[in-house]
């Protein structure tokens, strides 16, 4: 199957300060990716979708100023948290939609585990 | 509302074993439904894909079940490995438009020796 890479895999980061995660589709363009996050032991929540060229779609209770979503061309993705907080502490994981003649399938990258002290 | 319920939540089971994990979902209008395995710290990665017309669908030791009239579905593992262990969630898939992904909440699977 088609290949997600995330990078970083984990990162320690200060309260205050940002960080970016990146997502590539590395052997097909996606005009779409996704970006979930979860907590232990709970299922993905879609934060938002990133259509390239174009603004994220956020989903209900995500603060878009807060999780900056940039989709500048078919295969990368990014999400910057600004001001990491503690409770911004999470595992982050980004999905690329790959549209084939049969249909559709998301491919999911390994997530990044993103801990704020 | 579009939902995916799964159960059981968790389960032990000894390794050789077989088991089964169940999901039943609400979700219009069906597209497709996904079993993912969700190793601890991963990505899930896909196990099985099931449209409306398939009733069932193998990879290896994982065969998934999905009976559209009932709106359920079953995944099960034969002669399980400590491998097995993992988290296991069912995806739906809704198109209006564009595809929409409803996830279950998942069955956490431990496998022991």
């Amino acid at each position: 199957g088609a290949v997600v890479s995330q990078h970083p895999s984990w990162v320690i980061c200060k309260s205050g300060t940002s960080v970016k995660i990146e997502c590539r589709s590395l052997d097909f363009q996606a005009t779409t990716m996704f970006w979930y996050r979860q907590f232990p032991k709970q299922s993905l929540m879609l934060m938002a979708t990133s259509n390239e060229g174009s603004k994220a779609t956020y989903e209900q209770g995500v603060e878009k100023d807060k999780f900056l979503i940039n989709h500048a061309s078919l295969t990368l993705s990014t999400l910057t948290v600004t001001s990491a907080h503690p409770e911004d502490s999470s595992f982050y994981i980004c999905s690329a939609r790959e549209s084939t003649g049969r249909g559709e399938t998301q491919y999911f990258g390994p997530g990044t585990r993103l801990l704020v002290l | 509302k579009n939902q995916v319920e799964q159960s059981p939540q968790s389960l032990i089971i000894l390794e050789g074993k077989n088991c089964t994990l169940q999901c039943n979902y609400t979700v219009s209008p069906f597209s497709n439904l996904r079993w993912y395995k969700q190793d601890t710290g991963r990505g899930p990665v896909s196990l099985t894909i099931m449209t409306f017309s398939e009733n069932t669908k193998s990879n290896g030791r994982y065969t998934a079940t999905l009976d559209a009239d009932t709106k359920q579905s079953s995944l099960h593992i034969t002669a399980s490995q400590l491998s097995d262990s993992a988290s296991y969630i069912c995806v739906v898939s809704a198109r209006k438009g564009t595809y929409k992904y409803i996830f279950g909440t998942g069955t956490r699977l431990k496998v022991l020796a």
